[in-house]
C-alpha cells in the first residue's frame, strides 16, 4: 500500500524555468510534509516542510503547496538551476499516530539543463 | 554545526553474519530514526529512538534491532544477514520526539551482503 506516491520518475527543465515536482498522499491522517533532495549514495538533504494547517510556505527559491481535499502536495523551484538536478523525494508523517516515522514517495530524478 | 555522522560509510559483509552501524546525531538531538533505502522497495522506516527507548517500529524482522545511548548516539545491528539486506542504511536526528520538527540525515552506510 503505497500511501505516498510520485507519479512521475524523472521531470527535465530548462535552466531559468520553473520546475514543479508533485506528490499524492492517501493517508489522511497525513499532517506534516517534507520535501528532501538527495544525490547518489548520499542522505537526503531537507528542503522545505509544510504543515496541514497551511497550504503555502515558501523559503527562497523554494515553495510548496498543500491541497488537503485533493490530498496533493507541489513543490516548486524558481528559478531553476543546474546544481538543482538530483532525486526529490515527498515525505509525510502523522503526528498523532505515527510519531516521528517518515512515509516517503519513490522519489523524482530532476535534470536542470543549462 | 556537525550534521548526523555514520560511521561506516561501506561495508562487505557475507551471509549469516551480523553487522553493527552507528549514528551519532547533531549535537542538541534526542531522536534517532533509521531508514532503509533499497532500489526496490525505497525508503522505509526500521525504527525511532529517543531517551533511549524505541518510539516506533516499521515492518522489519527482529532481526534488525537497535539502540541508543545516553548521549543519544545510536546503534543498528542486522543479525544473520541476508542477500536482501543489502541496502543504504540512514540515520536522522531531530530535537524533539513530538511535534513539527524536522529529520535530518547522515550520509548513509552502504551495506553489500555477498
Amino acid at each position: 500500500d503505497q500511501q505516498v506516491k510520485q507519479n512521475s520518475p524523472s521531470l527535465s527543465v530548462q535552466e531559468g524555468r520553473i520546475s514543479i515536482l508533485n506528490c499524492d498522499y492517501t493517508n489522511s491522517m497525513f499532517d506534516y510534509f517534507l520535501w528532501y533532495k538527495k544525490y547518489p549514495a548520499e542522505g537526503p538533504t531537507f528542503l522545505i516542510s509544510i504543515s496541514s494547517i497551511k497550504d503555502k510556505n515558501e523559503d527562497g527559491r523554494f515553495t510548496v503547496f498543500l491541497n488537503k481535499s485533493a490530498k496533493h502536495l507541489s513543490l516548486h523551484i524558481v528559478p531553476s538551476q543546474p546544481g538543482d538536478s538530483a532525486v526529490y523525494f515527498c515525505a509525510a508523517s502523522a503526528r498523532e499516530t505515527s510519531g516521528s516515522r517518515l512515509t516517503f514517495g519513490e522519489g523524482t530524478q530532476l535534470t536542470v539543463n543549462p | 554545526k556537525a550534521g548526523v555522522t555514520q560511521t561506516p560509510r561501506y561495508l562487505i559483509k557475507t551471509r549469516g553474519q551480523q553487522v553493527t552501524l552507528s549514528c551519532s546525531p547533531i549535537s542538541g538531538h534526542r531522536s534517532v530514526s533509521w531508514y532503509q533505502q533499497t532500489p526496490g522497495q525505497g525508503l522505509q522506516f526500521l525504527f525511532e529512538y529517543f531517551s533511549e527507548t524505541q518510539r516506533n517500529k516499521g515492518n522489519f524482522p527482529g532481526r534488525f534491532s537497535g539502540r541508543q545511548f545516553s548521549n543519544s548516539r545510536s546503534e543498528m545491528n542486522v543479525s544473520t544477514l541476508e542477500l536482501g539486506d543489502s541496502a543504504l542504511y540512514l540515520c536522522a536526528s531531530r530535537k524533539l520526539a513530538g511535534g513539527a520538527d524536522t529529520q535530518y540525515f547522515g550520509p548513509g552506510t552502504r551495506l553489500t551482503v555477498l
